[in-house]
């Protein structure tokens, strides 16, 4: 069982639509969780990082933590074309330490 | 400020052959990470810097993968007597509280 699990997908939603991005984790000592974004033949974009359990929300972004589950999501509202690309999902155990990413989850926003 | 930058970004090496990778971190960032890419996959962490100091080289997969960072700065990733299974994106990071990747290099062993 990896560390970190993402639905590889492919996701396909509508244009406008809410997009839901899911990720769990097995290392309950995981203190830090990120979301990047991997455009093809890109290096992984940092969206989000949350550390505590509940919501953090950046625009069109939604990041949630649940660690008595060992969850975490992403939502994203109002999907765009652009938006299309792969969502990695990574967990740290310290603070600036090294990650354990998930083998990410391919979205596609159909116009 | 500039990005975390690597060098060269395609590399394609004989099998056997010896290859270096470069990255050259944000200025003023004490971290530094080295991760593989494979086709399909999620980054696989390879080995971490703090300083000149190598804190966790856990992830190299053999002895014929070496990283240095000598003066704190700039890092190095050798890989000696190339096979193709290390065909990857080598992706290199660097980090005050967050990560920042570089564009990666793109190694093709044939």
């Amino acid at each position: 069982q990896k560390e970190v699990e993402q639905n590889s997908g492919p996701l396909s939603v509508p244009e406008g639509a809410i997009a839901s991005l899911n990720c769990t984790y097995s290392d309950r000592g995981s203190q830090s969780f990120f979301w990047y974004r991997q455009y093809s033949g890109k290096s992984p974009e940092l969206i989000m990082s949350i550390y505590s359990n509940g919501d953090k929300e950046d625009g069109r972004f939604t990041a949630q933590l649940n660690k008595a589950s060992q969850y975490v999501s992403l939502l994203i509202r109002d999907s765009q074309p652009s938006d299309s690309a792969t969502y990695l999902c990574a967990g740290g155990v310290n603070q600036g330490g090294k990650l354990i990413f998930g083998q990410g989850t391919e979205l596609s926003v159909k116009p | 400020g500039a990005g975390v930058s690597q060098s060269p970004r395609y590399k394609v090496a004989k099998r056997g052959q010896d290859v270096a990778l470069r990255c050259d971190p944000i200025s003023g960032h004490v971290s530094l990470f080295w991760y593989q890419q494979a086709l399909g996959q999620g980054p696989e962490f390879l080995t971490y810097f703090q300083n000149e100091a190598q804190l966790d080289k856990s992830g190299l997969p053999s002895d014929r993968f070496f990283a240095e960072r000598p003066e704190g700065s700039v890092s190095t990733l050798k890989i000696q007597r190339t096979q193709q299974e290390d065909s990857a994106v080598y992706l290199c990071a660097s980090s005050f509280e967050t990560q920042y990747f570089g564009p990666g290099t793109r190694l093709l062993v044939l």
